[in-house]
């Protein structure tokens, strides 16, 4: 069971979008609608921002977005403002009632 | 609103075993909704899913960290525990307990986070 492939750093102007990607594979990502996006703020701990691939849970705005295709999933984050500077991390559902999580992306807001 | 907070000793020797615990509030461990889960991050590094446990005791784990990981359940003080055996210095972590609801996968709510760091 390997970590799903992040980009280890993205970055975007204020105002602007950036998409994060998420690689899986066949195994995981691909084959189940449970990919969850994580934000991370530092030494606190992970708020879920997106679940079941695409949805948005209560109170999280609506400038991220959660998409699919194939064995990679994304998380845009539309509007850039200065509080999305954080790490993000992907987690799917991998089959036999186990989870995996992605290594990561430190997003800076320039 | 259910709250998470674990606790449990800061320091444990190599080779031995780590335990902690995690004590929720603002709702039942015995629902049937949800499962809780033990997640690790070592310092500057990413999130590692270790398991979780239902309210019957059914458990579920990570492959690679499964020879060594016990999740247990007390529904009479409303705890769930973590045990790691056999720690190095690369078990070393911010370890978060947290909440997945049945069927849907996610973590919706977390501990803050407890660090260990094994050390002689």
């Amino acid at each position: 069971q390997s970590a799903l492939t992040q980009p280890a750093s993205v970055s975007g102007s204020l105002g602007q979008s950036i998409t994060i990607s998420c690689t899986g594979t066949s195994g995981d990502v691909g084959s189940y609608n449970f990919v969850s996006w994580y934000q991370q703020h530092p030494g606190k701990a992970p708020k879920v921002m997106i679940s079941e691939d695409s949805k948005r849970p209560a109170g999280v705005s609506n400038r991220f977005t959660g998409s699919k295709s194939g064995n990679t999933a994304s998380l845009t984050i539309s509007g850039l403002q200065a509080e999305d500077e954080a790490d993000y991390y992907c987690c799917s559902f991998a089959g036999s009632r186990t989870l995996i999580f992605g290594g990561g992306t430190k997003l800076t807001v320039l | 609103q259910v709250q998470l907070q674990e606790s449990g000793p800061g320091l444990v020797k190599p080779s031995q075993t780590l335990s902690l615990t995690c004590t929720v509030s603002g709702g039942s461990i015995s629902r049937a909704d949800y499962y809780w889960s033990w997640i690790r991050q070592p310092p500057g590094k990413g999130l590692e899913w270790i398991g979780y446990i239902y309210y019957s005791g059914n458990t579920f784990y990570n492959p690679s960290l499964k020879s060594r990981v016990t999740i247990s359940v007390d529904t009479s003080k409303n705890q769930f525990s973590l045990n790691l055996s056999s720690v190095t210095a690369a078990d070393t972590a911010v370890y978060y307990c947290a909440r997945i609801p049945f069927g849907d996968y996610l973590f919706d709510y977390w501990g803050q986070g407890t660090l260990v760091t094994v050390s002689s």
